[in-house]
């Protein structure tokens, strides 16, 4: 219950193409929802985060959109660009605790 | 500091030994957060501070892994007996307090057991 599915571990997108990445959860006791960027040798870094009780946020060319009943959320990046390639890794926080629960990444290459 | 800094930022070390990780947060941030990276997983959480005291300490896999948080700022995650499982990126992260929704990650110690 405490997993968060994440899919594809994969993909290759050309530019100026959508990608997206799907995460499913089971624990309906998640209430947080972000996104993270790890660039190669870096930290993640937060890139954009949702609560359940909106269906879709957008931040420039990034959107998180979410599916509270069937436990769902993917990001999609439009108008994708090199400087996109990077591993995302969705995540879930539990309402009270302080811990992110993270899935397995995705890298992402956006072919010139 | 400006961001959330960790040392070394690469160690390697015999099967065995005992190893210490630092983590210098970003300053005024009162929660503090060890994950580990191991290749091609996500992230997978090990400790939680809020000041000096660690409210959840579900994560550290064994007993061979422990942390400390002095002053509300420094923390120091110390691995003994390493085995070659342990090998691992170890990252840190920072965040204003309890509640506050964004953590802010370091670089990360990669950790190599040979």
């Amino acid at each position: 219950q405490q997993q968060v599915k994440q899919s594809p571990q994969s993909l290759i997108v050309q530019k100026g193409g959508i990608s997206i990445i799907n995460c499913a959860y089971e624990n309906t006791a998640f209430d947080y929802f972000p996104w993270y960027q790890q660039f190669p040798g870096k930290g993640p870094a937060l890139l954009i985060a949702i609560r359940p009780d909106v269906s879709e946020k957008k931040e420039g060319r990034f959107t998180i959109s979410f599916n509270k009943s069937a436990k769902q959320f993917s990001l999609h990046i439009m108008d994708s660009q090199p400087g996109d390639s990077a591993t995302y890794f969705c995540a879930a926080r539990r309402t009270g605790f302080q811990k992110l629960v993270f899935g397995t990444g995705t890298r992402l290459l956006v072919s010139p | 500091g400006a961001g959330v800094s960790q040392s070394p930022s690469n160690k390697v070390t015999e099967k065995g030994k005992d190893v210490e990780l630092r983590c210098d947060p970003i300053s005024g941030h009162t929660a503090l957060y060890w994950y580990r990276q191991s290749l091609g997983q996500g992230l997978e959480f090990l400790i939680y501070f809020q000041g000096n005291s660690a409210p959840d300490k579900s994560g550290l896999p064994s007993d061979r892994f422990s942390a400390e948080r002095t002053g509300g700022s420094v923390s120091t995650l110390t691995i003994q007996r390493t085995q070659q499982e342990d090998s691992a990126v170890y990252l840190c992260a920072s965040s204003l307090g309890p509640g506050d929704t964004e953590a802010f990650f370091g670089q990360g110690t990669r950790l190599t057991v040979v």
